[in-house]
């Protein structure tokens, strides 16, 4: 059974502080996706990582795909209340098959 | 611009009564998805269509069924809604099956009485 081990499943921070969140699988995945879903609002993707290794920055967020591709971590810097929301990787693979999704990390910054 | 659009955002159903959940999209993607999230948990894949080629997952109940008429538009029909069933349903598009993005709608949060 392929899956996404996804940690933490919740964190409650004060606005300011840094985090990182960690997707680990036994599998290699051909890319990694992250997702951020706000309440009541469908998934948005937020990156794509494809190479064992890459490190890819989106402001204040730093995402890391690992050397053998089989995980990645998201690390939020000075977090702010409007980073909130459920964050969710999914492995795929370019031979086609679904999706697979990690349970998701509830975040919640407090101001 | 909306480009998954899911109607109606919230719906309420009886226990038992069948219930019809619509999803369009203007990408002209082949790919579309069902989904069943609860609270706070991962998407669940409940199927998807590549073109016409319904695909159902293994651990899906016979009581959701799903109906795609043409590349815009898919349904999703509950048989019988149970309590169980209350969820937010979330459509989702890709271009290909594998490591593509999902688009997603924003869901239908439905509450079954």
């Amino acid at each position: 059974t392929q899956l996404l081990e996804q940690s933490p499943q919740f964190l409650s921070i004060q606005e300011g502080e840094n985090l990182t969140v960690y997707c680990n699988s036994s599998s290699v995945f051909s890319s990694l996706q992250w997702y951020r879903q706000e309440p009541g609002e469908g998934p948005v993707l937020l990156v794509t990582v494809v190479t064992g290794g890459e490190v890819k920055k989106l402001k204040r967020l730093t995402f890391q795909f690992g050397d053998a591709r089989k995980d990645s971590s998201l690390h939020i810097t000075a977090a702010q209340p409007g980073d909130t929301g459920l964050y969710l990787c999914a492995g795929g693979y370019n031979q086609g098959g679904k999706l697979i999704f990690g349970q998701g990390t509830e975040l919640s910054v407090k101001p | 611009d909306a480009m998954v659009i899911q109607n109606p955002r919230y719906q309420v159903t009886q226990f038992g009564k069948p219930v019809t959940l619509s999803c369009s999209q203007t990408l002209n993607h082949n790919v579309m998805y069902w989904y069943q999230q609860k609270s706070s948990q991962a998407p669940k894949l409940l199927f998807h269509y590549y073109d016409k080629d319904f695909n159902n997952e293994a651990d899906t109940p016979d009581n959701f069924q799903s109906r795609r008429p043409n590349t815009s538009f898919c349904f999703l029909d509950i048989r019988s809604p149970g309590l169980g069933d209350a969820a937010m349903y979330l459509c989702a598009t890709s271009r290909k099956i594998g490591s593509e993005k999902l688009f997603f709608g924003s869901g239908t949060q439905l509450s079954v009485l």
